[in-house]
């Protein structure tokens, strides 16, 4: 069936060094890939997106690589800072049913 | 200016109850969808509203409906409550349908958490 999902449910890094989490997809057709922030309490929060026809884009210390051949999503943070700390989530939004689909979500924490 | 805001932030009900969740878009959105979050799970799709009209509905039963406003504001409404229905509703709010100017534009609110007894 499809689905979005992710390779591990948790990832903690050093503060000061990079991040990579991964997003496994399954729909071929879908036409935005997005990348949402959570921390507790709130609601999701936009963090870059990428269109189904690129490979690569950047943001302010993110950057989102979409690998069409192996159905894969990676974004990646530079710098972790503290206020990284939250859940990510991949989202894939397919235009003919108007929604978003989302990942599990991945639990990023930050060791000092 | 004013983001996106759902009422109530939190409540508890009994199984077979009914609560009904409201949401006011940024001003000027026009499109209201709706999410179910689980604990420990990414969003699911509910509802999606434009211009009053439904114009997506995810995979829940018919017990979940919803509305939009002349003002654009939304609820949602459940129905003979279930304990699995105990999550996280998000409200999220866009200028137009999602997609027609990216996927991006979509904006969440903090959500109601719902609690079932």
């Amino acid at each position: 069936g499809e689905s979005v999902g992710l390779h591990l449910p948790t990832l903690s890094v050093q503060e000061g060094d990079n991040s990579i989490i991964n997003c496994a997809y399954s729909n071929s057709a879908s036409d935005y890939f997005i990348w949402y922030k959570q921390e507790s309490g709130k609601g999701p929060q936009f963090i870059i997106d990428i269109r189904s026809n690129m490979d690569k884009r950047q943001g302010q210390r993110v950057t989102v690589l979409l690998n069409k051949t192996v159905k894969h999503l990676s974004l990646q943070i530079a710098a972790t800072q503290p206020g990284d700390s939250a859940v990510y989530f991949c989202a894939e939004y397919r235009q003919g049913a108007q929604k978003l689909v989302f990942g599990q979500g991945t639990r990023l924490t930050i060791n000092p | 200016d004013a983001g996106v805001t759902q009422s109530p932030t939190h409540l508890i009900k009994t199984r077979g109850q009914q609560v009904t969740l409201r949401c006011s878009p940024i001003s000027g959105h026009k499109s209201v969808s709706w999410y179910q979050q689980v604990l420990g799970q990414g969003p699911q799709f509910i509802f999606q509203y434009y211009e009053k009209e439904e114009r997506g509905r995810g995979n829940f039963p018919d017990r979940f409906s919803a509305r939009q406003f002349p003002n654009y504001s939304s609820e949602l409404n459940v129905n003979a409550l279930l304990l699995g229905d105990s999550a996280l509703y998000l409200c999220a709010s866009s200028l137009s349908g999602v997609g027609s100017s990216g996927a991006n534009v979509l904006t969440f609110g903090a959500g109601s958490r719902l609690t079932v007894l």
